[in-house]
């Protein structure tokens, strides 16, 4: 059984541009979370989609956004970089409901703006 | 709100030494807890979980119970290898009646052990 795939692993980005990081969840789970971790603030929970709705957010700013596909694949976007954007990127996926049982998280997305 | 917070380190330890790394949290109702564990250069995975005051959680070797009486989650095993080394967090997420909140992360405690 497929993990959860993150894509790509490593990005290098210019402060001022945008960036879309994709994830894949374990087929059959319905709910996709993305988290951002940094040496600074840890993991910090930056929304999830359900059913290509977005269900829950963090408190981020309108730069960072996602969506969800019909196949229950999401991709995230950060519009206008920041070099405090450069973190690690995870995705994370559920079973459809609830996560109490759990999630599986991907390997993340590294990112690094200069 | 809602959070967690696990002791701070790094802990070192020595081969076959035991390990107890702590975890307390404040939340409303009755969340689900969990400990996840990421090696370096990869995402988290989940180490054990408990999903109700009292549950033990366990998988390879690692032990935790939940403890609602205290608001703890401590996790323990009663020895380590070298391979155990990495980054362990302590998380919790809320239950809203078959909905969910997101998962709640403490700060992590970053775990060396040596031969």
């Amino acid at each position: 059984k497929a993990g959860v795939t993150q894509t790509p692993r490593y990005l290098i980005k210019t402060r001022g541009q945008q960036v879309t990081l994709s994830c894949s969840p374990i087929s059959g789970h319905r709910s996709v979370s993305w988290y951002q971790q940094t040496p600074g603030q840890g993991l910090q929970f930056l929304f999830e989609y359900f059913s290509e709705t977005q269900r829950n957010k963090g408190n981020f700013p309108g730069r960072f956004s996602g969506r969800q596909f019909s196949n229950s694949r999401s991709e995230m976007n950060v519009s206008t970089l920041e070099l405090g954007d450069s973190a690690l990127y995870l995705c994370a996926s559920s079973l459809a409901g609830t996560g109490v049982f759990g999630y599986t998280f991907g390997s993340g997305t590294r990112l690094t703006v200069v | 709100g809602d959070s967690v917070t696990q002791m701070e380190g790094p802990v070192t330890l020595s081969e076959e030494a035991f390990l107890t790394i702590n975890c307390t949290y404040t939340a409303t109702g009755y969340p689900s807890l969990f400990w996840y564990v990421q090696y370096p250069g990869e995402g988290l995975q989940l180490l054990l979980k408990a999903t109700k005051a009292d549950d033990k959680g366990s998988n390879k070797g690692f032990e935790a119970t939940y403890r609602k009486e205290t608001t703890s989650f401590h996790l323990e095993k009663g020895s380590v290898q070298v391979s155990d080394s990495a980054v362990y967090f302590c998380a919790l997420i809320q239950n809203y009646g078959g909905s969910q909140g997101n998962l709640i992360f403490g700060k992590g405690t970053k775990l060396s052990v040596k031969p």
